[in-house]
């Protein structure tokens, strides 16, 4: 069974970091690409960044560009969010998932953890 | 940037009825979207993919149709399981959630 379990959510304040993992199971996680996806508090859904199979590609929305780094140990099934010169703007529930197809950066998202809550606050 | 829309933003109707909701592309995105399915205080659940691709598992009474940039999601006949907010995204550069559309029951 596919399992996806994120952490490393918290509170920072404004210009601060924060690194999330999602460890993944159930799957061969070399195979698949992977993504962030995160949710404002009562607002809805905000693709982040994605990282490839292999991990040799990343991709990133504009709004965090050069503010976060995605990456992946693919010997440790783990998938990483760093996260820096965080805005209140940044304040959402953090969710990884995973690509459905084989060693393509499709973008269809067809499991996703529970979560995991930043909030950006002084 | 690719950009979507959906609509209506929310609506309400009978168990048993079919509900429609429309998603509209920014620019041609050949059948890049799928379709997705969050409950209250859960992740989102993919239900439709490439555009019309059933996910495993997912009851039938849930289909998609379109092409180009202008997309249909329907249910046939709403259960109550189904109250949720449901998002369009396409993939064809890279990836964009609709602004969802929330369903109830009257």
């Amino acid at each position: 069974e596919v399992h996806l379990l994120e952490s490393g959510g918290g509170l920072v304040q404004p210009g601060g970091s924060l690194r999330l993992s999602c460890a993944a199971s159930g799957f061969t996680f070399t195979d698949f690409a992977m993504t962030w996806v995160r949710q404002a508090p009562g607002k809805g859904l905000e693709w982040v960044s994605a990282i490839s199979y292999s991990g040799g590609n990343t991709y990133y929305a504009d709004s965090v560009k050069g503010r976060f780094t995605i990456s992946r140990d693919n010997s440790q099934n783990t998938l990483y969010l760093q996260m820096n010169s965080l805005t209140a703007e940044d304040t959402a529930i953090y969710y990884c998932a995973k690509d459905l197809y084989v060693g393509s950066t499709r973008g269809s998202f067809d499991y996703w953890g529970q979560g995991t809550l930043v909030t950006v606050s002084s | 940037d690719i950009q979507m829309t959906q609509s209506p933003s929310s609506l309400s109707a009978s168990v048993g009825d079919r509900v429609t909701i429309t998603c509209q592309a920014s620019q041609d995105i050949s059948n890049h979207l799928n379709w997705y399915q969050q409950k209250s205080g859960k992740a989102p659940k993919l239900l439709i993919y490439d555009g019309s691709n059933l996910e495993t598992g997912v009851p039938s009474r849930f289909s998609g149709s379109g092409f180009g940039t202008h997309f249909t999601f329907t249910i046939s006949s709403l259960q109550p399981e189904d109250i949720a907010t449901y998002y369009c995204q396409q993939y064809d550069d890279l990836f964009t959630f609709g602004p969802g559309t929330k369903v109830d029951i009257k």
